[in-house]
């Protein structure tokens, strides 16, 4: 059974391009969770989605920031025109029932040059 | 929101010492984990706790809801349990459901 996958796991972009960070939860589960980890900081919730639904995007940026979850496909956490200030661990999770464990991807770490 | 707090925020141990590792926070929780961030930044889930007592191998942990607080305990600490630990908690308010508040963590360095 696989675990959930985060790819790619390293991104570099520039400054003012586009990052998509791709998620595919485990098999079975609806519930996906984004956090990002800023460098010598712990991790930060960003976004709690569902099937085709944002559920809780209370730690989002307000700018640039969105999250899908679409009915078919990965999860996708996209970031536009990047900025120093993005670079970070952004780690997904996933869980069944909401009275049952995350289970964490490996993360992506994204560098803006 | 909820407050997380660890102690110690650093630890340094010989190979083979004990350790325990606490982690308070401020309201009722429905859920909480333990993770290990190792040196390559993996975090990997060592338990999952909202009460109660669990143990795998060297690692046991314990959570007192009514107390608001968990520990982890580490035994025979080798090399390879370097890293930082986070306590991760999860209210039991329903706008708080599902979104896991994370310590700062317990930088564990285990020398040989």
């Amino acid at each position: 059974n696989a675990g959930v996958m985060q790819n790619p796991r390293h991104l570099v972009r520039r400054r003012g391009q586009e990052a998509r960070l791709r998620c595919s939860p485990m098999k079975g589960h609806s519930h996906v969770y984004w956090y990002r980890q800023l460098p010598e900081e712990g991790l930060k919730f960003m976004v709690y989605l569902q099937k085709e639904n944002i559920i809780d995007e209370s730690g989002m940026p307000k700018e640039r920031f969105s999250a899908e979850f679409p009915k078919e496909g990965p999860s996708i956490l996209r970031i536009q025109q990047v900025v120093r200030g993005d670079s970070a661990a952004y780690f997904c999770a996933s869980r069944m029932y909401s009275n049952q464990p995350q289970h964490f991807g490996d993360g992506t770490r994204l560098s803006i040059l | 929101g909820i407050q997380v707090e660890q102690s110690p925020p650093d630890l340094i141990l010989q190979e083979g010492a004990n350790s325990t590792l606490r982690c308070n926070f401020s309201d009722s929780v429905n859920n909480l984990q333990w993770f290990h961030q190792n040196p390559w930044g993996q975090l990997i889930n060592l338990f999952y706790i909202p009460s109660g007592t669990k143990q795998n191998g060297r690692l046991s942990a314990t959570t007192v809801a009514t107390e608001r607080y968990s520990l982890l305990y580490i035994s025979s600490s080798q090399t390879t349990d370097s890293g930082v630990y986070f306590c991760a908690v999860g209210g039991s308010n329903f706008d708080s459901w599902g979104k896991l508040q994370f310590g700062a963590g317990t930088q564990v360095v285990v020398t040989p």
